[in-house]
């Protein structure tokens, strides 16, 4: 069975950092892109970033270039969002997903239960 | 940059037939996926490339994608599949997926 388990969201104040982790099991890890999407109260989902097997891809929306990094650990099946600088409008529930393997498609199969981050003073 | 367009809102009654739509240029061109999401639980897929149904989707759900516009429809509506629903394509070379704002469906 694939799981996916977010850890590491909680309160920081604005300009704090925080790292989210994603553990990852039931199926080969290093096989698959993944991605980070979240979805701030009551709104809609928002692709983050995503990262290629090897890690030599890395993509991000706009809103977060020069301040979130993903990484990847294929050892650990695990996957990472180091979260600097973070605004208020990065409050939300952050999501880690694997991508689907389909050719010429981008879509994500399964979705972890998601770990919320609030951004405030 | 990309976008995707959905309505706010779909009603339908139980039994009937729900249609929503997702609108971006050229989106027939691409592959679109749906996801239905309910209160407090991540989204789920339930169509991608354009027309498939991942395994332990009911067969009422469907998909289709032509010209600007693709469309998910639900035939035979239960009260079970109330929720919001999300459109998804890949965007561009730099941004790699875009998603709809999302339709909530009433079904009453």
């Amino acid at each position: 069975e694939v799981q996916l388990v977010e850890s590491g969201g909680g309160l920081v104040q604005p300009g704090g950092s925080l790292r989210l982790s994603c553990a990852a099991s039931g199926f080969t890890f290093s096989n698959y892109w993944m991605s980070w999407v979240r979805q701030a109260p009551g709104k809609g989902l928002e692709w983050v970033a995503n990262i290629k097997q090897d890690e030599i891809e890395k993509y991000y929306v706009d809103s977060v270039k020069g301040r979130f990094t993903i990484s990847r650990d294929n050892a650990k099946n695990s996957l990472y969002l180091q979260m600097n600088s973070l605004r208020a409008e990065d409050t939300a529930v952050y999501y880690c997903a694997r991508e689907g393997k389909a050719v010429a498609a981008t879509y994500f199969d399964y979705w972890g239960q998601g770990t919320l981050v609030t951004v405030s003073s | 940059s990309f976008e995707l367009t959905q309505p706010p809102s779909v009603s339908v009654s139980p039994g009937q037939t729900a249609s929503m739509t997702c609108s971006g240029d050229k989106l027939g061109n691409k592959y679109a996926c749906w996801y239905q999401q309910k209160p407090g639980q991540s989204p789920v897929l339930v169509i991608y490339q354009d027309t498939k149904r991942p395994s332990g989707i009911p067969e009422r759900f469907s998909g289709s994608n032509s010209g600007n516009t693709a469309t998910l429809t639900i035939s035979g509506t239960q009260a079970m599949d109330e929720a919001d629903y999300y459109c998804q394509a890949w965007g561009s070379s730099t941004a790699h997926v875009v998603f709809g704002g999302g339709t909530k469906l009433t079904v009453l």
